[in-house]
């Protein structure tokens, strides 16, 4: 079972600034199958990013994933005010289970 | 658009069940390119996957080993819809419930529609 690590845990930022999230993973991601999701309180998660760069239908395009192998990485590049939320890293090599990282906060400043 | 709708209740005691239902619109729980799963989501455990069913010529399900031995997922073709029971309920089995569709191959993990979410609380 693939371990995600995300950091930071809280990042705190003003509106129109750029925001770079992290997930490491335990053992090397095959063929990059590590996603993106957001998460607004009250809310299930929401798909961003798959196959660590690509984005999901609708996404806009201030949402970049990037990274391969272990160290994977979301940039938002100007924070919007409904870009505040906690984000997730999820695996989905291989088989189950697939794993989710811990989440990183983007709270505003 | 697909969506998911899910029921059941969300106050249970220890050594209960739970059952939930997640109904499907916009898809067939029958589609020999989806997978439908189940998710929780607690403060303790974060997001983890729980199960899921399946048809391709006939049905499948698989789960978490966490609760291979007190989960099942099945599904109604008659509703379009499939479900999670969920044994011997503890006060750690607490959290959000999910159901969520994945494709099938290289997208079989990849949770790109999911449930409104139930809150289940274990308390006596």
């Amino acid at each position: 079972e693939i371990v995600l690590t995300q950091s930071p845990g809280t990042l705190s930022l003003s509106p129109g600034e750029r925001a770079t999230l992290s997930c490491r993973a335990s053992q090397s991601v095959s063929s990059n199958y590590l996603a993106w999701y957001q998460q607004k309180p009250g809310q299930a998660p929401r798909l961003l990013i798959y196959g660590a760069s690509s984005r999901a239908t609708g996404i806009p395009d201030r949402f970049t994933g990037s990274g391969s192998g272990t160290d994977f990485t979301l940039t938002i590049s100007r924070l919007e005010p409904e870009d505040f939320a906690v984000y997730y890293c999820q695996e989905y090599d291989d088989s189950p289970p697939w794993t989710f990282g811990q989440g990183t906060k983007v709270e505003i400043k | 658009q697909v969506q998911l709708q899910q029921s059941g209740p969300g106050l249970l005691k220890p050594s209960q069940t739970l059952s939930l239902t997640c109904a499907i619109s916009g898809d067939s729980v029958s589609s020999r390119s989806t997978i439908w799963n189940w998710i929780r989501q607690s403060p303790s455990r974060g997001l983890e996957w729980l199960g899921r069913t399946y048809y391709r010529s006939k049905w499948y399900a698989d789960s978490a080993l966490s609760v291979k031995s007190r989960i099942t997922v099945n599904a109604d073709t008659s509703k379009n819809q499939f479900s999670l029971q969920l044994n011997s309920l503890t006060p750690d089995d607490t959290g959000v419930y999910y159901c969520a569709r994945a494709g099938s191959g290289t997208a079989a993990g990849l949770f790109n529609f999911w449930g409104q979410g139930t809150l289940v609380t274990v308390s006596s």
